[in-house]
């Protein structure tokens, strides 16, 4: 069955950076496109990135861009996000997600929780 | 960026009822429309994706209808494990955008 397992998540002073991985099973992993969507706590669900299957279609929220980095490792099927520059405000539990058609997910993984505080 | 405005943003109700949710868009997606069931600690399950289609394994139950800019969520008998936070959300248009919500709690 399809399985999404994201890590790396944890608690990182404002300013900081942070990895997150995304580790798929159960389907071809390079055949698909990918997402990283957000949840803040107690908050509604924010997509963040996008990236296509072959790694080179990247999309950002404004949110985001400049400051995080998705990439893929198909080989490793695996997904990433690099976040730099950590605010407060991006506190959240990350999720990946596959990408069935536009940007519509139809499996998320269990999510990772970000913590951005001094 | 197109807003999505769900209605109601919580709502009671027993087991056995027929529950709808209403979701808005700011602008037309035609039948680009999601939604998704997420119970407290867990991830997002999608329900339903293009307005109507079912996604595999879902229950008959659930339903979806409209397009352009209104849409519909409906479960047409309520079980305990449906009491949940119900989202839509729009993939016509970059980027895509989620409604706030609608929880729907026990009666």
């Amino acid at each position: 069955q399809v399985l999404l397992v994201e890590s790396g998540g944890g608690l990182v002073k404002p300013g900081g950076s942070l990895r997150l991985s995304c580790a798929a099973s159960g389907f071809p992993f390079g055949d698909y496109y990918m997402n990283w969507i957000r949840q803040a706590p107690g908050k509604g669900l924010e997509w963040i990135a996008h990236i296509s299957s072959s790694g080179s279609t990247i999309y950002y929220a404004d949110s985001v861009k400049g400051r995080f980095t998705i990439s893929r490792d198909n080989a490793k099927k695996s997904l990433y996000l690099q976040m730099t520059s950590l605010r407060a405000e991006d506190t959240a539990v990350y999720y990946c997600a596959r990408n069935l058609k536009l940007y519509y997910s139809d499996y998320w993984g269990q999510g990772t929780l970000v913590t951005v505080s001094s | 960026d197109v807003q999505m405005t769900q209605s109601p943003s919580s709502l009671s109700a027993s087991v056995g009822d027929r529950v709808t949710i209403t979701c808005r868009a700011s602008q037309g997606i035609s039948k680009f429309l999601a939604w998704f069931q997420q119970k407290p600690g867990e991830a997002p399950k999608s329900l339903i994706y293009d307005a109507s289609s079912l996604q595999s394994g879902v229950p008959s139950r659930f339903s979806g209808s409209g397009s352009g800019t209104d849409f519909t969520l409906t479960i047409s008998s309520l079980q305990p494990e449906d009491f949940a936070t119900y989202y839509c959300q729009q993939y016509n248009t970059y980027p895509p955008t989620f409604g706030q919500g609608t929880k729907v709690e026990i009666k």
